[in-house]
This record gives structure tokens, C-alpha cells and sequence, in this order.
């Protein structure tokens, strides 16, 4: 069966950078491109940006162009999202989801920035 | 950056019928936005629910479905049931691998 799952619950400073990682199993890794997702406290859904597992290439929303950095390992089917220069307003709940006909969305991690 | 639009709440009967669009700021909504539908309840993650404007998945009920509709891809719930209150969020595609959630629906079955 398809299982997505996301590293632990992070906090972080302000102006440090963090990095997520998605295991994914259960369907053929390099055929579906990956999305990463964020969902802030009481707010909705905001695209982050999107992998493809195959070649590695990459597409990123505006709002986090020169901040975030999508990479993975096909040798453990794994994708990985660094976000950086984190502010306040990073806190959230970052998901991994290929989407498409796979349909299935990781756990979620949350990631919490604090001084 | 296209803003894609959503009723912020709607209010369907149990056993009801009710629609939920998703509009674009850049014109018509068409299949080649490849609209999904995603169902969220209180502190669990998104479930796809509609993919490619019409596609269900193996856990999506037979009472939901996607469409295009005036412009605007729809999902129609039929024959609503309490457990299907819950945050609706649409998202669309746009060339230049660019991709666009709505800012959700409300749906309260009452």
C-alpha cells in the first residue's frame, strides 16, 4: 500500500532554516511528481512547489523562490524540502503529496519557529 | 499569481444536494487546469477526493463528484451525510508548472 511518511516535528529559531523529509512506498517513485503543501494555524492550503523524482527538476511558488530548496534520493525513494531564513510566520504543517492518480498526502510535519 | 476562488461556507441538509465551484481570476476554468478537489477535517491531513476535473479515487464515496461547470469546476455532493462536513479546498494548474489552492469552503451539514 502507498505510505508517505515525514520526518518528526521540528522547532526552529528565526533565521535558521529547516529541512523535511518524505519516504515514500507503495507505487513507483520516479513516476509523480512531488508537491509540497503547508497549512499555518487556523489557515488554509499554500503550494509550496513541486519535485520530479525522475530528473530532479524543480518548480517553486513566487512567494518562496530563493528560500526553499526541493531535492531526492532515488536510492530511497525519499524527497526532501529545506526552507530557510525562517520566520515567525513559517509555523505551520508542511505536507508531501504526488497527488495525480497516487492521491495519498504524507502526515505532516509540524514545524514551529520561536525565539 | 492567479487567484483561484471558493465559497467561503455553505449549508447542505442531510440527504441534500449541494455544489462547491472554483473559479479562476484568469478566465474560464477548463480541463486543462486539471482541477482536484480535497476533503480536510479538524487536525487531520487533506484527502484527495477528485482528480483531473472528474477522476475519483478508490476511497472517494459515490456521492461526490467533479465537474466543469459555467466556467468553473464544480463538485456536487449527493445526498449529503453528517460525516461529510468538513473544509473543501480546490486547486488548479497553470502552465509553468505553477499550481493554485482556493481558499477553502466551509461545508456544514444541518
Amino acid at each position: 500500500q502507498v505510505q508517505l511518511v515525514q520526518s518528526g516535528a521540528e522547532v526552529k529559531k528565526p533565521g535558521a532554516s529547516v529541512k523535511v523529509s518524505c519516504k515514500a512506498s507503495g507505487y513507483t517513485f520516479t513516476s509523480y511528481y512531488m508537491h509540497w503543501v503547508r497549512q499555518a494555524p487556523g489557515q488554509g492550503l499554500e503550494w509550496m512547489g513541486i519535485i520530479n523524482p525522475s530528473g530532479g527538476s524543480t518548480s517553486y511558488a513566487q512567494k518562496f523562490q530563493g528560500r526553499v530548496t526541493m531535492t531526492r534520493d532515488t536510492s530511497t525513494s525519499t524527497v526532501y524540502m529545506e526552507l530557510s531564513s525562517l520566520r515567525s510566520e513559517d509555523t505551520a504543517v508542511y505536507y508531501c503529496a504526488p497527488l495525480g492518480r497516487v492521491g495519498y498526502w504524507g502526515q505532516g510535519t509540524l514545524v514551529t519557529v520561536s525565539s | 499569481q492567479a487567484v483561484v476562488t471558493q465559497e467561503p461556507s455553505l449549508t447542505v441538509s442531510p440527504g441534500g444536494t449541494v455544489t462547491l465551484t472554483c473559479g479562476s481570476s484568469t478566465g474560464a476554468v477548463t480541463s486543462g487546469h486539471y482541477p482536484y478537489w480535497f476533503q480536510q477535517k479538524p487536525g487531520q491531513a487533506p484527502r484527495t477526493l477528485i482528480y483531473d476535473t472528474s477522476n475519483k479515487h478508490s476511497w472517494t464515496p459515490a456521492r461526490f463528484s467533479g465537474s466543469l461547470l459555467g466556467g468553473k469546476a464544480a463538485l456536487t455532493l449527493s445526498g449529503a451525510q453528517p460525516e461529510d462536513e468538513a473544509e473543501y479546498y480546490c486547486l488548479l494548474s497553470y502552465s509553468g508548472a505553477h499550481v493554485v489552492f482556493g481558499g477553502g469552503t466551509k461545508l456544514t451539514v444541518l
